[in-house]
């Protein structure tokens, strides 16, 4: 079955310090990959995907994330934590690419605290 | 959320009683979904649309149904709530970003 996992329920940081916030999956073809963030009460807001080409890609607030096909892993990563970075951080994958038919796979999400 | 928006934003009913969460989008896009958040679950998918009057299930299907008349419209509807259907409830459409662009949620609560 495929599937994303999010090994960890929450991680706190401090702030000014580098967060990772790791993501596997497992599903078959060449998936797309994105990460997804909720601050309270809110949608999930895109933050970056990975589609092809460079393996380390580039999103809002900055954020960036890793790709490595060998350990199907999508980790988001930040530098430099802030506290307003605080929020619940979702990743997903789209199987077989963009094809009309292939729906998006979410994981269970992260809670990222950041501490001042 | 451009573009995509739901209502209501809260609702509280009994159980047994019908309810229908809308999802209006003015993008023009084919294909609309319905998502539940569930702590510990993330998202899963109850419905999804790939145009007027074409509906298909999702995972997570059992209790809901939903209907597309328009383009624009996509409607769930939970025929008898249950508890278990307590949830916030999230439309979503394909974004330009081969991603999905998320409504605000409905939070629903069944008493």
């Amino acid at each position: 079955a495929q599937s994303v996992a999010q090994p960890e329920d929450q991680v706190n940081v401090a702030e000014g310090n580098p967060l990772t916030v790791k993501c596997t999956y497992s599903v078959s073809g060449n998936p797309y990959l994105f990460w997804y963030v909720q601050y309270p009460n809110r949608g999930l807001q895109f933050l970056l995907k990975y589609i092809t080409g460079d393996n380390l890609v580039k999103g809002s607030y900055g954020f960036e994330a890793e790709f490595n096909k060998s350990q199907t892993s999508f980790h988001l990563k930040k530098p430099s934590a802030l506290v307003s970075d605080s929020a619940l951080y979702f990743c997903a994958v789209r199987p077989f690419g963009y094809s009309s038919a292939s729906k998006i796979i979410f994981g269970s999400g992260t809670r990222l605290s950041i501490r001042p | 959320d451009a573009g995509i928006t739901q209502s209501p934003r809260h609702k509280v009913t009994e159980t047994g009683t019908p309810v229908t969460l809308r999802c209006h989008q003015t993008e023009n896009h084919r294909y609309m979904y319905w998502y539940r958040q569930d702590p510990g679950h993330g998202l899963r998918l109850i419905h999804y649309s790939y145009g007027v009057k074409d509906t298909d299930k999702g995972e997570v299907s059992d209790g809901y149904s939903v209907s597309r008349s328009k383009t624009e419209d996509f409607l769930l509807t939970l025929e008898s709530a249950t508890s278990s259907q307590t949830s916030v409830y999230f439309c979503a459409i394909t974004g330009d970003h081969y991603g999905y662009t998320f409504g605000s949620g409905t939070r629903l609560t069944v008493v």
